[in-house]
């Protein structure tokens, strides 16, 4: 399968900072890059498509960037919603793979 | 409200059978492509299948190939997943999710499913 590859797999982070998580296609997927957030229990919900695009009603401090086959997904001013999981997604290819996830904690 | 809810999932036997169900409110399933995707208990999300709006094409992650069928009621706007020969690996959440933009933008809550004799 076409692999996504996040890191890191998991961080620690206090309320204010900024946080950088990246992602690595396997090969170019030129700007086919979804980002999802995933709290415990709950369906994801989706953040960014298309590399950078901010789905409607998500708070400006998500933003995304990259293209061919590195990205990152940046959110500034971390609030205490903002800890969870979060995925990568490339719809470039069948299978539609998701990245192994990135968890954000509370330091 | 425009939404999609599972239902169907549950404990299936090992080489048993199930068969899920996606109905969707507020928006027509044969205006948009739509998917089933999985996630076994603590791992990550896992894409199992694919609809074309118009309903002839599909696809199929290796791991279900020749076992899952994915389809569509048009009348219900009822996504379905018959998921035949389980196996223990299949247990998982299931959520269908709608496509837009070349993104997933609306899930269901997803519904379980546990195989164990």
């Amino acid at each position: 399968d076409f692999q996504m590859t996040q890191s890191p797999s998991s961080l620690s982070a206090s309320v204010g900072d900024t946080v950088t998580i990246t992602c690595r296609a396997g090969q170019s997927i030129i700007t086919y890059l979804n980002w999802y957030q995933q709290k415990p229990g709950k369906a994801p919900k989706l953040l960014i498509y298309a590399v950078s695009s901010l789905q409607s009603g998500v708070p400006s401090r998500f933003s995304g960037s990259g293209s061919g086959t590195d990205f990152t997904l940046t959110i500034n001013s971390l609030q205490p919603e903002d800890f969870a999981t979060y995925y990568c997604q490339q719809t470039f290819y069948i299978p539609r793979t998701f990245g192994q996830g990135t968890k954000v904690e509370i330091k | 409200e425009v939404q999609l809810v599972e239902s169907g999932g549950g404990l299936g036997q090992p080489g048993g059978s199930l068969r899920l169900s996606c109905a969707a409110s507020g928006f027509t399933l044969s205006s948009h492509w739509m998917h089933w995707v999985r996630q076994g208990p603590g791992k990550g999300l896992v894409w199992v299948s694919r609809m074309s709006s118009d309903g002839y094409a599909t696809d199929y992650a290796d791991s279900v190939k020749g076992r899952f069928t994915i389809s569509r009621d048009n009348a219900k706007n009822t996504l379905l997943l018959q998921m035949n020969n389980l196996r223990p690996e299949d247990t998982a959440v299931y959520y269908c999710a709608r496509e837009k933009w070349n993104a997933f933008d609306m899930w269901g809550q997803g519904t379980m499913v546990t195989v164990s004799s």
